[in-house]
């Protein structure tokens, strides 16, 4: 097992600017999900994918996107950065939807800050 | 609109007193509800309760859930410095199966 692997862990990004954070997912896992944990808060789910199909999505516009490979590593893509995206990305992967009955594995994140 | 609150949201003791963490919830599609513990980034799994007062142990650490109050509790006993972290609340549910999580307990253990 090779656990989830996140990068960059830290990004500083000028507001306006569009930027793409990446998740490799543990091995044998084929769902990734993404979760935004700003400062004191507990982490906020953003989607999820299953397969490379968006399987649920949270409260986020549309500026939020991602995308699932066919090796099941996975990229957030957020345009027209806002101050308030300034935060920590959680990926988090699981065997099968349902993930808690199958166990998540979280990455470390991608410590994003928005000037 | 989901949503999960927990308490205290932060809690400084010493050394050896035991603690309880609260968690209360509202998820539609409830599945099962877990307790991570998180120091740094990424969050540790602790618990995953799927039944009504079945006590789970691990340890010093025990959690319990109640299914018609809709509220969990996260218990610490002999409290250690090691202890000190962010304890998370997150029940599974929605379309996704997906966490919702709290704001979480700040717990700080001094010797």
């Amino acid at each position: 097992e090779t656990g989830v692997t996140q990068s960059p862990t830290h990004l500083i990004k000028t507001r306006g600017q569009q930027v793409t954070l990446r998740c490799s997912s543990q091995s044998g896992h084929n769902t990734v999900s993404w979760y935004q944990q700003a400062l004191g808060q507990g982490p906020q789910f953003i989607f999820q994918y299953y397969r490379e199909e968006e399987n649920g999505r949270g409260n986020f516009p549309p500026r939020f996107s991602g995308l699932q490979f066919p090796n099941y590593s996975s990229e957030l893509n957020v345009n027209a950065l806002e101050l308030d995206d300034s935060a920590l990305y959680l990926c988090a992967s699981s065997p099968q939807t349902g993930g808690a009955h199958y166990g998540y594995t979280f990455g470390s994140g991608t410590r994003l800050t928005v000037v | 609109e989901d949503k999960v609150v927990q308490s205290p949201l932060s809690l400084v003791v010493h050394e050896g007193d035991t603690v309880t963490l609260n968690c209360s919830y509202e998820v539609t599609n409830f599945r099962s509800l877990l307790w991570y513990k998180q120091e740094k980034k990424a969050p540790t799994f602790l618990f995953m309760l799927t039944s009504s007062g079945i006590e789970k142990k691990s340890g010093r650490l025990s959690s319990i859930l109640d299914k018609k109050e809709l509220f969990s509790i996260l218990n610490i006993t002999a409290t250690q410095t090691g202890d000190s972290a962010v304890y998370l609340c997150a029940p599974e549910g929605g379309s996704a199966r997906q966490l919702t999580f709290g704001s979480g307990t700040q717990l700080t253990v001094l010797p």
